[in-house]
């Protein structure tokens, strides 16, 4: 099926300092759906991006769609001990898999308080 | 946003048994349900999209014949792992998308996982 690359595979950070992990795809992507998934817990949603170039942003969290509709970014500033978890950034399938989501490997992230 | 029931959430049982693992949409008709595997500490591999009324469509190498899926309602699709092994050990999450609404741009809403220990 479709791949997404996602990196780095962890990161752990002391609570205040920053994170970010980067989404790749060698197709052009229509969106990318960002989901976040709590330790023993189940993915949720967070956010989709559409449109080349797109950022939104939710409090600390800033999204960023490449100007290819290639990659993607996540990046938390001032990292807390809620957010740990593993992010996961997804992609549809096209053509004969359209309506499916491929989902990067994620990036776990632990926070040291 | 929508809700999607996954039950049981954890279950053990002995090699060679079956295990049927439930999948519910509780607010909304899910014309498809996607069905992945998580081992621990990677990511969610997709196995097979369930549509319902009609055959589910299996990711390569995911076999079709161990991994029984039925979509017979718009509100269920189950799994059904047959003659279970200690290697199919995993955690199995279902999630809908609602694709009527549109095809691309919805999110995937998923059930809570099914812990499956195979001894």
């Amino acid at each position: 099926g479709q791949q997404v690359m996602q990196i780095p595979q962890y990161q752990h950070v002391q609570e205040g300092e920053d994170f970010t992990t980067y989404c790749n795809s060698s197709t052009t992507l229509s969106n990318i759906q960002w989901y976040k998934q709590r330790p023993g817990g189940h993915p949720v949603f967070l956010i989709q991006l559409v449109k080349s170039g797109e950022v939104k942003k939710q409090k600390r969290l800033t999204f960023q769609f490449g100007e290819a509709k290639k990659n993607s970014s996540l990046h938390i500033t001032a990292t807390q001990t809620t957010d740990v978890g593993t992010y996961f950034c997804a992609g549809p399938g096209r053509g004969s898999t359209l309506g499916r989501l491929y989902f990067g490997r994620g990036t776990q992230l632990t926070v040291w308080p | 946003g929508a809700v999607v029931s996954q039950h049981p959430s954890r279950v053990i049982c002995k090699s060679g048994t079956s295990v049927k693992i439930e999948c519910r949409s509780l607010d909304f008709q899910a014309t498809t349900m996607f069905w992945y595997r998580q081992f621990p500490k990677q990511s969610l591999m997709l196995m097979a999209t369930s549509n319902e009324g009609s055959k589910a469509t299996y990711e390569q190498g995911v076999e079709k014949d161990k991994f029984l899926i039925n979509h017979a309602s718009l509100t269920l699709s189950t799994l059904t792992v047959t003659s279970a092994h200690p290697e199919d050990s995993s955690f199995y999450i279902c999630s809908a998308r609602d694709l009527v609404q549109g095809t691309l741009n919805t999110e995937a809403f998923f059930g809570q996982g099914t812990r499956l220990t195979v001894v």
